[in-house]
């Protein structure tokens, strides 16, 4: 099963608007990345988050970690049309088999 | 020009045929991989590669073959190609030694299989 789960499934907002995605996990990890991928392309790394930090700040990007809750949110401000796109978690987890395990996406429509 | 290519971009095939994807890279990264993308299941690693010398299996790998040519190529084949291996296929790349680091992807190659 995945790792990362992302919710909501799909978001659609305004031009302008902010985007909140979530991503949960299950197991306990080393750190966590956001990708986003434009439809029928590949993904690009967005923001990397360290188990050991609780905020991260990328231009319009906002990452959260709480590992308490297993849980992390990409926050999108100020949303342009060009954000349109799906965004994935992956996380690097502890003490499991070698791999990156991504979530299964959020879906972001941003209307002009 | 794109650092990390895939060739073709698009494959329509038969049952039974014998495909193969290549994937070539031009940022002097040792680790490769392959991804698959099927709708609501996210990216699923087939194969990766550490360098030329090391290839392991990914948590999806029946049904698949790869080959690390040199440094910059890294090849999946499908032996014997079956409907359900239709899906988005991706070949990533990354620089350092962990798998924290970011990782590069190519543009995708979508495979029908009939």
């Amino acid at each position: 099963s995945q790792q990362g789960e992302e919710d909501p499934q799909a978001l659609s907002i305004q031009e302008g608007e902010n985007a909140t995605m979530n991503c949960s996990y299950k197991t306990s990890i080393n750190n966590l990345q956001w990708y986003r991928q434009n439809s029928g392309r590949g993904l690009v790394h967005l923001i990397l988050i360290r188990s050991n930090e609780r905020e991260k700040h990328s231009g319009r990007l906002r990452v959260t970690l709480d590992t308490s809750k297993k849980s992390s949110s990409l926050l999108i401000t100020a949303s342009r049309a060009a954000d349109t796109a799906s965004y994935f978690c992956a996380t690097d987890a502890l003490r499991v088999t070698d791999k990156l395990i991504f979530g299964t996406g959020t879906r972001l429509q941003v209307f002009p | 020009d794109a650092d990390v290519t895939q060739t073709p971009r698009n494959r329509i095939t038969k049952t039974g045929k014998r495909i193969m994807l290549e994937c070539s890279q031009t940022k002097g990264h040792d680790r490769m991989y392959w991804y698959r993308q099927d709708p609501g299941l996210g990216l699923r690693l087939i194969y990766y590669s550490f360098d030329v010398k090391d290839i392991n299996k990914g948590e999806i790998s029946d049904g698949y073959s790869v080959s690390r040519q040199a440094q910059a190529k890294f090849s999946l084949s499908l032996e014997s190609a079956i409907p359900n291996q239709t899906a988005l296929y991706f070949c990533a790349t990354s620089e350092g030694t962990g798998w924290s680091d970011t990782q590069y992807f190519g543009p995708g190659t979508r495979l029908t299989v009939l």
